[in-house]
């Protein structure tokens, strides 16, 4: 099965600079990339997502890249704000949203350093 | 209905309590996922419905656990007997079918705490 791995585990980046997370998958027929934001005591929210048929998605403040042959996915966050502060899961699915779902890395906690 | 609702929050139980928990999905989502988060990890697939019909169950999901979708609209997850290992946050997601599996929402969860 897929195997997505997540680094770092822990960032801390001054407020105004910017944050950058990286994320592998094993599954070559991957198609679906989300990134997920979670606060303390709440579910994952989705903040920005990309297909395999795209290299780059970007939305105000935040911008995801793909690379298909290395099979790596990283979110960049421009800008940061204290409100940025959380953690955040990179996803992989293979299977168009039907049986398997998605695929998390193990969370990178982003810390916002006023 | 803006979004996908879980009850209760918490649940503090006994081990070997049965416990049940509700995911109310975005109505006009038919897919309906379980998920199971411990601390410091990632969510983890548990089980997945399309319409009432589940359609794929995680080696995760022990036959302690079952999951329900009557009418193709709520879904319940019961554990049996729980125990201490059980206690994890549990994750609902639905998404529609025709998105390309663009666009899980999550709710909020319920976190299961077993003493």
């Amino acid at each position: 099965g897929e195997n997505v791995e997540q680094h770092p585990s822990t960032l801390s980046v001054q407020e105004g600079d910017s944050a950058v997370i990286k994320c592998t998958y094993s599954d070559s027929a991957s198609n679906y990339f989300p990134w997920y934001k979670q606060e303390l005591g709440k579910g994952p929210q989705l903040i920005i997502d990309i297909r395999s048929n795209v290299g780059e998605k970007k939305d105000q403040r935040i911008a995801v890249t793909l690379n298909k042959t290395a099979k790596h996915f990283s979110l960049h966050i421009t800008e940061t704000q204290p409100e940025d502060s959380a953690v955040y899961f990179c996803a992989a699915s293979n299977s168009g949203g039907g049986a398997d779902g998605l695929t998390f890395g193990k969370g990178t906690h982003l810390i916002i350093q006023p | 209905d803006t979004g996908v609702s879980q009850n209760p929050r918490h649940k503090i139980t006994k081990r070997g309590q049965n416990v049940t928990f509700r995911c109310d999905p975005i109505s006009e989502h038919n897919r309906l996922y379980w998920y199971r988060q411990t601390l410091g990890q990632g969510p983890e697939f548990l089980t997945y419905f399309q319409n009432e019909a589940q359609l794929e169950k995680s080696r995760l999901l022990s036959d302690r656990f079952s999951a329900e979708r009557p009418k193709g609209s709520f879904s319940t997850l019961e554990i049996q007997r729980t125990e201490q290992g059980d206690s994890a946050m549990y994750l609902c997601a639905s998404i529609g079918s025709g998105t390309g599996g663009v666009g899980y929402t999550f709710g909020s969860g319920t976190r299961l705490t077993v003493v």
